[in-house]
């Protein structure tokens, strides 16, 4: 079965500090990884997907995340975070075909700082 | 916005009632899945439907039913509530690369 591990549940940091928020998944076959963010009281949002290719992806809003099928990671990281990046962050993997459901991993909550 | 709309936004039930709660799509999306997210949790999948067919079903007990209509709306039944029924419940339309899902809004259902 697949599962994923978000280990970090609260992340504080100071506007402009550097983010990178971990996610590792388990499953032994080829996968799409997505990373979702919740900001307050909105929807789900799609911040950026890997599929294949070129395991670098840029999302929205200047995110990007890594993916290393050696490590089972895709790791997200901004430069720069600022305020509005304040919202609970969601890593979440799928196979493909089937029934598309995504199993995703517990959350962390980023609270930035000005 | 992500073009798909759940009702209500919010519901107080008490255990053992039942519960329906209701989700469409703007863009006509043929495939819905279902996912419930307790407080701190991520979502978790409770199941999916294509064409009005339910189309993989997460662990959930068979309480948890649903509909899909002809128009692409779909419906979430729950019987015989219980207490740790309490969560979000958040409908997704899948997009046409099938690997896209948006989300709605969701429903928070409190069970008394």
């Amino acid at each position: 079965a697949q599962s994923v591990s978000q280990h970090n549940h609260h992340v504080i940091l100071s506007e402009a500090a550097s983010l990178e928020l971990g996610c590792n998944y388990s499953y032994g076959g080829t996968v799409n990884l997505f990373w979702y963010v919740q900001y307050p009281g909105q929807h789900l949002q799609l911040l950026l997907k890997y599929f294949s290719g070129d395991p670098l992806v840029k999302g929205i809003k200047g995110f990007e995340a890594e993916f290393i099928k050696s490590k089972f990671s895709f790791n997200l990281r901004k430069p720069s975070v600022q305020w509005s990046d304040t919202a609970e962050y969601f890593c979440a993997v799928n196979a493909p075909g089937g029934a598309n459901n995504l199993f995703f991993g517990t959350g962390t909550r980023l609270t930035v700082i000005p | 916005e992500t073009g798909v709309t759940q009702s209500p936004t919010h519901l107080i039930k008490t255990r053992g009632q039942q519960v329906t709660l209701r989700c469409s799509s703007q863009s006509g999306h043929n495939t819905v899945s279902w996912y419930q997210q307790a407080l701190g949790q991520g979502p978790q999948f409770i199941f999916q439907y294509y064409r009005e067919e339910e189309n993989g079903r997460g662990n959930f007990p068979p309480r948890f039913s649903g509909l899909q209509f002809p128009n692409y709306s779909s419906e979430l039944n729950v019987n015989a509530l219980e207490l740790d029924d309490s969560a979000l419940y958040l409908c997704a339309a899948i997009g046409t690369s099938l690997n896209e899902q948006f989300f709605g809004p969701g429903t928070r259902l409190t069970v008394l």
